[in-house]
């Protein structure tokens, strides 16, 4: 069935270092790829996303990428902060299933100062 | 605006009780989500609406029920609470969906109700 797989589940940083959070999905028809942060207690929040026309997107120190031949996609946030600590998770809209979104397990980043 | 309302914020149920968990938006969003959240699990959507008497099954439906006679509203209902239904559950709205607009594309979350079937 429809699947997003990501990785790693837990990554811990220092202050400064780069993150990276991949994702691949199962339907090559997808075509809309969202991530959502949410902290500690907290409701999720989009942070970026990108459509299946677009390679990569950037905003700020946050980017995502789409390889749409391996059906894989990542986040990059550049310069981590201590506030960049939360649950990241990734979605992505599968052909069949309207406006629905599949999400992925989640990756606990940890950053320390 | 208040965004998206969800109440109660925390329910403990017996097993076979029903209740039905309460969302209401003010932003004027077509769309409507409502997630369960298991620890380590993400998110699984449940049921969504495209707008005001459309709904449709996500992918954990079975047990619930929802319907979406106004814009602003988009209850869940269950029926026969089950151990498996403890969880976090979220509802959610945005006003569009794959737009080429991310601020279309957002999806405004509520507060949580944390629910547990005992």
């Amino acid at each position: 069935g429809e699947n997003v797989e990501q990785h790693p589940s837990t990554l811990s940083v220092q202050e400064g270092d780069s993150a990276v959070i991949k994702c691949t999905y199962s339907d090559s028809a997808s075509n809309y790829f969202p991530w959502y942060k949410q902290e500690l207690g907290k409701r999720p929040q989009l942070i970026i996303d990108i459509r299946s026309n677009v390679g990569e997107k950037k905003d700020q120190r946050i980017a995502v990428t789409l390889n749409k031949t391996a059906k894989h996609f990542s986040l990059h946030i550049t310069e981590t902060q201590p506030e960049d600590s939360a649950v990241y998770f990734c979605a992505a809209k599968f052909n069949q299933a309207g406006t629905a979104l599949i999400f992925g397990k989640g990756t606990t980043l940890s950053v320390s100062s | 605006n208040a965004g998206v309302t969800q109440t109660p914020k925390f329910r403990i149920l017996k097993i076979g009780q029903s209740m039905t968990l309460q969302c209401t938006q003010d932003m004027n969003h077509n769309y409507m989500y409502w997630y369960r959240q298991d620890p380590g699990m993400g998110l699984k959507l449940i049921y969504y609406s495209v707008g005001a008497g459309i709904t449709d099954k996500g992918e954990v439906p079975n047990g619930y029920n929802v319907s979406r006679s106004t814009t602003e509203d988009f209850p869940l209902r269950l029926e026969l609470a089950a151990p498996s239904q403890t969880s976090v559950y979220f509802c959610a709205s945005s006003r569009g969906f794959n737009s080429g607009s991310l601020a279309k594309n957002i999806q405004y979350f509520g507060a949580g109700t944390r629910l547990s079937v005992l």
